[in-house]
């Protein structure tokens, strides 16, 4: 079983639409929670970064952690067409390593 | 603010050959990891160093290693190598003492093993 699983996709949405990406994890010891979008042949840019469960919101972007269920979403609101990208939900212990999920890939169609 | 920087943007070797892969880590910033990426995959991670000093490893073999110079940059030293070894490899630099585990990441080396 890996450590973090993400559905891969791809996904296709509407422009305009809500997107829902999510991520689960086996290890109940992870304790920092970070998304990160990723363009073709780019590095990974960090978008969300939170520690605790709850909610986190920044402009359209809402990222959501459930420690319970050991189940993490990131949600995008009034999506665009520059939202087109990999998404890679990333989870860690503590400093070190960041264990990634697969990325999901998602389009947006004007 | 300086972002996190990488070089060679791109690299071909030939199986056998062995490359040095760099890193300049965004200002401010003292911790550098370094992560692989396959096509269609999340990236793995390698390992970290802090320091000076190799701070936490993947599942990666002796083959791979990796220095942290005074300034915090970093190379990744790649021997022997196998065509599996073909993926894009970025570094990550982070800061600790004090901080958090937000990880900023270059734009990646894309390496070509034939």
């Amino acid at each position: 079983q890996k450590e973090v699983e993400q559905d891969p996709g791809p996904l296709s949405v509407p422009e305009g639409a809500i997107v829902s990406l999510n991520c689960t994890y086996s290890n109940s010891a992870f304790q920092y929670f970070m998304w990160y979008r990723q363009y073709s042949r780019k590095g990974p840019e960090l978008l969300m970064y939170t520690y605790s469960s709850g909610n986190k919101e920044d402009g359209r972007f809402t990222a959501q952690v459930d420690k319970s269920s050991k189940y993490i979403s990131l949600f995008i609101r009034d999506s665009q067409p520059s939202d087109s990208a990999t998404y890679l939900c990333a989870i860690s212990q503590g400093a070190q390593k960041l264990v990634f999920g697969q990325g999901t890939r998602l389009t947006i169609n004007p | 603010e300086t972002g996190v920087t990488q070089s060679p943007t791109h690299l071909i070797k030939t199986r056998g050959q062995q490359v040095t892969l760099r890193c300049s880590s965004q200002s401010g910033h003292n911790t550098v990891s370094w992560y692989q990426q396959a096509l269609g995959q999340g990236p793995q991670f390698i390992f970290q160093y802090y320091r000076e000093e190799e701070n936490g490893r993947g599942n990666f073999p002796p083959r791979f290693s990796g220095l942290q110079f005074p300034n915090y940059s970093s190379e990744l030293n790649v021997n022997a190598l196998e065509l599996d070894d073909s993926a894009l490899y970025l570094c990550a630099s982070s800061k600790r003492d004090p901080g958090g585990n937000e990880q900023f990441f270059g734009p990646g080396t894309r390496l070509t093993v034939l």
